[in-house]
């Protein structure tokens, strides 16, 4: 079965570049779900996305930006790069996820590490 | 808040052992509680959920886990671990707005 999907599987970049993470779902998932998680840590939320909207926020700094296009496809944009955004970035999706029941399936994620 | 605990960071198990990870939760309303399992430099993998019905839940890979209102728990279970099992475990709830909120996650280790 087609499981999320998320480029490049790793990133190195320099303290003030920028970076772009990018998500596909799976096939009719209309919800995307960005989670961060820093060595060590649990996946915290950072947005989310249902039919192209932002539907929630969470302790995502006001340097990153994201957005849902079209195709459901997502993409979290960083800015100004600091050495502490270095973590493993997570795109979920899952079908109809406002208030339902279905489930979050996880792509295998983004390791990112700044200079 | 919702919210979920794991009290343990690790758990040791013998290969063939059963084994029990486990979490507590608060939340106000219905929980509906999840197990993530995440394998060194993987993602994060579903196992199961519990939204409501049966309080054993069956998952994948042989997991199972209990929801207990009482005792406001989801331990996961499984008869007889294997070396492959071995892996962070997750347990998470889902929040109001539909994010995940996970747990601080259980390191198992499966001992041959």
């Amino acid at each position: 079965a087609a499981g999320v999907i998320q480029s490049p599987r790793h990133l190195i970049k320099e303290k003030r570049e920028t970076a772009t993470l990018k998500c596909y779902p799976i096939p009719r998932h209309d919800t995307v779900y960005w989670y961060q998680q820093g060595p060590g840590q649990d996946p915290q939320f950072l947005i989310s996305f249902y039919e192209k909207m932002q539907s929630d926020k969470g302790s995502i700094p006001d340097r990153f930006s994201a957005q849902q296009f079209s195709d459901y496809h997502s993409e979290l944009n960083m800015s100004s790069l600091e050495l502490g955004d270095s973590a493993l970035y997570f795109c979920a999706s899952s079908p109809s996820g406002r208030q339902t029941q279905e489930t979050q399936y996880f792509g295998p994620g983004t390791r990112l590490l700044v200079l | 808040a919702q919210s979920v605990a794991q009290p343990e960071d690790q758990v040791n198990v013998a290969e063939g052992n059963p084994l029990t990870v486990k979490c507590t939760y608060s939340v106000s309303g219905n929980p509906y509680l999840f197990w993530y399992v995440q394998y060194p430099n993987r993602g994060l993998q579903f196992l199961l959920k519990y939204i409501t019905g049966d309080n054993l839940v069956k998952g994948s890979y042989g997991f199972e886990a209990e929801f207990n209102k009482s005792q406001t728990s989801f331990h996961l279970k499984k008869p007889s671990a294997l070396v492959s099992d071995s892996a962070l475990y997750f347990c998470a709830v889902r929040d109001r707005d539909d994010k995940i909120i996970f747990g601080k996650g259980t390191r198992l280790h499966i001992l041959p």
